[in-house]
């Protein structure tokens, strides 16, 4: 069966410091790669998705990059955090021409 | 601009009685509508999803229906529990999309005991 993790689960940050988050999948091959982030008690906002692995997308210009740099790999990355990069990340994946997605954990991430 | 349209944002509803959360949408092209439900602190899980060429899909306490010509889909969830107590998210996708899913604003339940 297929599995999805995150890490870390938690993060303090202080501002303009660096970020990387990571996201791995097991269980699957060329899965299709997301990256949402979700600020308290919202929606979900689609930061980033991959096809393949170096094939990164980006949805909304912002303080983050994203890289895939494995198959099962997807990372997310800042090299200077805002106060308003705080939100809970979540990363998600499906398989190539499946609608169902599945989503990981989360990582909760405070800028302070 | 809010492709899937979700609502209420909130409800509470007595333990043993129906919850109903609508979504409206306005692309055409949206081929796979799915259900997502959201505990704190987690992240949100696939519940039941549907495709245009039904009307309705029922899996044990939770149905889709499904309304193509309103361009609207729905959630009930039948004898709510408080263990049902989370935020849902209706969501909707279309082929040659990579597929990705544009959300709702989600609507949290609350099951009364």
């Amino acid at each position: 069966s297929q599995t999805i993790h995150q890490w870390p689960a938690t993060l303090v940050q202080p501002v303009g410091s660096p970020l990387s988050l990571e996201c791995t999948v097991e269980g699957t091959s060329n899965p299709n790669l997301y990256w949402y982030r979700q600020a308290a008690g919202r929606g979900l906002q689609l930061l980033f998705y991959s096809v393949g692995i170096g094939q990164i997308s980006s949805e909304v210009p912002q303080n983050l990059s994203a890289s895939r740099p494995q198959d099962r790999q997807f990372i997310l990355s800042s090299k200077k955090l805002l106060l308003s990069d705080s939100g809970f990340y979540l990363c998600a994946w499906s398989l190539p021409g499946s609608g169902e997605q599945y989503f990981g954990p989360g990582t909760r991430l405070t800028v302070t | 601009q809010q492709q899937v349209k979700q609502s209420p944002q909130s409800l509470i509803v007595q333990k043993g009685g129906i919850s109903i959360i609508n979504c409206a949408y306005e692309n055409t092209a949206f081929d796979y509508f799915p259900w997502y439900q959201q505990f704190p602190g987690k992240g949100p899980a696939l519940l039941i999803a549907i495709r245009p060429d039904v009307s309705e899909k029922k899996e044990g306490r939770f149905t889709i229906s499904f309304n193509k010509s309103a361009k609207q889909f729905s959630l009930h969830i039948m004898d709510s529990q408080p263990g049902d107590s989370a935020t849902y998210f209706c969501a909707a996708s279309m082929q040659n999309s990579w597929g990705k899913l544009q959300f709702g604003a989600g609507t949290q339940v609350v099951v009364t005991p």
